[in-house]
């Protein structure tokens, strides 16, 4: 499988800008996408191909990618956005996913 | 609305064998690719298995090849894995999801596999 680095926990007080990173090899020349899993519950997308959002994602969560770095950005952090965090990339015949960043708002 | 729904997970024995079945509703189910995904307790996502529109494509996680199958059923909208040789590391809730390629973009609830003794 890809492998992809996360790290495992953040913290970031309300109303703040946080960043989450996720380092794989030449992961900029692929697409990126992160999940919100929250507690007890199914993982939810929440952005794809870097840097779109699906439908009912606020625009306060931001991806970029390139080099071999990816990034999610919460602006305006809010205590619902408190979740895990997962990156994902599809690699050749593989799908990698990152171990995953524990997101406090304190 | 999409939605997916898994079952068949249960307690198992460790050498035995689970079939997981996803049933979709909401979409075209024919034109997607499918995918498990599997997650231990108080671990993160692994990836196990995903499957092209016709069944034809098969990628498997390194880890699980030669013990778990995929497959779909496009008369009867349901992604399957049938799994054999399980282990207590088999552990998990085993999502199924939707997959517009490269990325899932809808997840069923998940359906839990226990292998013990």
């Amino acid at each position: 499988s890809y492998e992809l680095t996360q790290p495992p926990s953040v913290s970031v007080t309300p109303g703040q800008t946080v960043r989450i990173t996720c380092s794989g090899h030449e992961l900029g020349d692929k697409y990126v996408s992160w999940y919100q899993q929250k507690s007890g519950q199914s993982p939810v997308l929440v952005i794809f191909q870097d840097t779109k959002r699906p439908s009912g994602i606020p625009e306060r969560l931001s991806g970029s990618n390139s080099g071999n770095t990816a990034t999610l950005t919460i602006r305006g952090t809010q205590s619902l956005d408190e979740a895990d965090y997962y990156c994902q990339a599809w690699d050749s015949r593989a799908v990698g996913f990152g171990g995953g960043t524990k997101l406090t708002v304190l | 609305e999409v939605q997916l729904v898994e079952s068949g997970g249960g307690l198992v024995r460790p050498g035995g064998s689970l079939t997981l079945s996803c049933a979709a509703t909401g979409f075209s189910f024919s034109n997607y690719w499918m995918t498990w995904v599997r997650q231990a307790p108080r671990q993160g996502l692994e990836w196990v298995a995903n499957i092209d529109q016709d069944g034809n494509i098969k990628y498997y996680a390194d880890s699980l090849r030669g013990r778990f199958t995929i497959s779909r059923d496009n008369a009867k909208n349901s992604l399957y894995l049938q799994m054999n040789g399980l282990r207590a590391g088999d552990t998990a809730i085993y999502y199924c999801a939707r997959t517009p390629h490269p990325h899932f973009d809808f997840w069923g609830q998940g359906a839990l596999v226990t292998v013990s003794s």
